[in-house]
């Protein structure tokens, strides 16, 4: 049950658009379709702003996207605005649990 | 409105106890799995465990750092789920969340409790 694998941190400016990766296994990511994304603001509970890959939630700005290739799911923020630097974590189900990434802290410059 | 609201967070001793409760609102609580993730300060997520709904046996299952210390219960009649805590660690320590899955996993959060386990 080892986390998955994101990068510590990422950074770009406004405008641009950021990529965000998270690896896990064959038995977790690979397997399911079912990786979610999670921001969080210093202080505040996690906020769904990805599921299932690729959905976003009622009232979650289109520019956050999901992807997957394998063991490999990704978040794509375009158009970046000084309100998205937050930390970002990665969830998927694994079988009977879940598993969540070591977070990625976004810097917006 | 979807509300949770944990309690029951507080300062213990390494080896003791602590039972946290995660009161729900809003929903249809005796249908929902309800699950607990935790936080270490400056720190990630980690989920904890679940419960599952009467209709799905009441099922639980744990993360391997808690498996046989951390048990998980629900009453439905008061809209409440638990997490008790046994053996506690320093490693313990953390923000500890409770979270439901409505329309997606982990769609909606408590603002959380904080455990703290030192001597």
């Amino acid at each position: 049950q080892s986390a998955l694998t994101q990068p510590a941190s990422v950074s770009g400016s406004p405008g641009q658009s950021i990529t965000i990766s998270c690896t896990g296994t064959s038995s977790d990511v690979g397997s399911y379709n079912l990786v979610s994304w999670y921001q969080q603001h210093p202080g505040k509970a996690p906020k769904l702003m990805i599921y299932e890959v690729s959905k976003r939630p009622s009232g979650v700005s289109n520019r956050f996207s999901g992807s997957k290739s394998g063991n490999t799911a990704s978040l794509t923020i375009s158009g970046l605005q000084a309100e998205d630097e937050a930390d970002y974590y990665c969830c998927s189900y694994a079988g009977s649990t879940w598993v969540f990434g070591g977070g990625t802290k976004l810097t917006v410059l | 409105e979807v509300q949770l609201v944990e309690s029951g967070g507080g300062l213990v001793q390494p080896g003791g106890s602590l039972k946290l409760s995660c009161a729900a609102s809003g929903f249809t609580f005796s249908g929902s799995a309800m699950h607990w993730v935790r936080q270490a300060s400056g720190k990630g997520l980690e989920w904890v465990g679940r419960i599952r709904s009467k209709a799905n046996s009441y099922a639980t299952a744990y993360a391997a750092s808690v498996k046989g210390r951390f048990t998980i219960s629900r009453d439905d009649s008061k809209n409440t789920a638990y997490l008790q805590m046994n053996s506690l660690k320093t490693e313990d320590t953390a923000v500890y969340y409770c979270t439901i899955a409505v329309a997606a996993p982990f769609d909606y959060w408590g603002q959380g409790t904080l455990v703290t386990v030192s001597s």
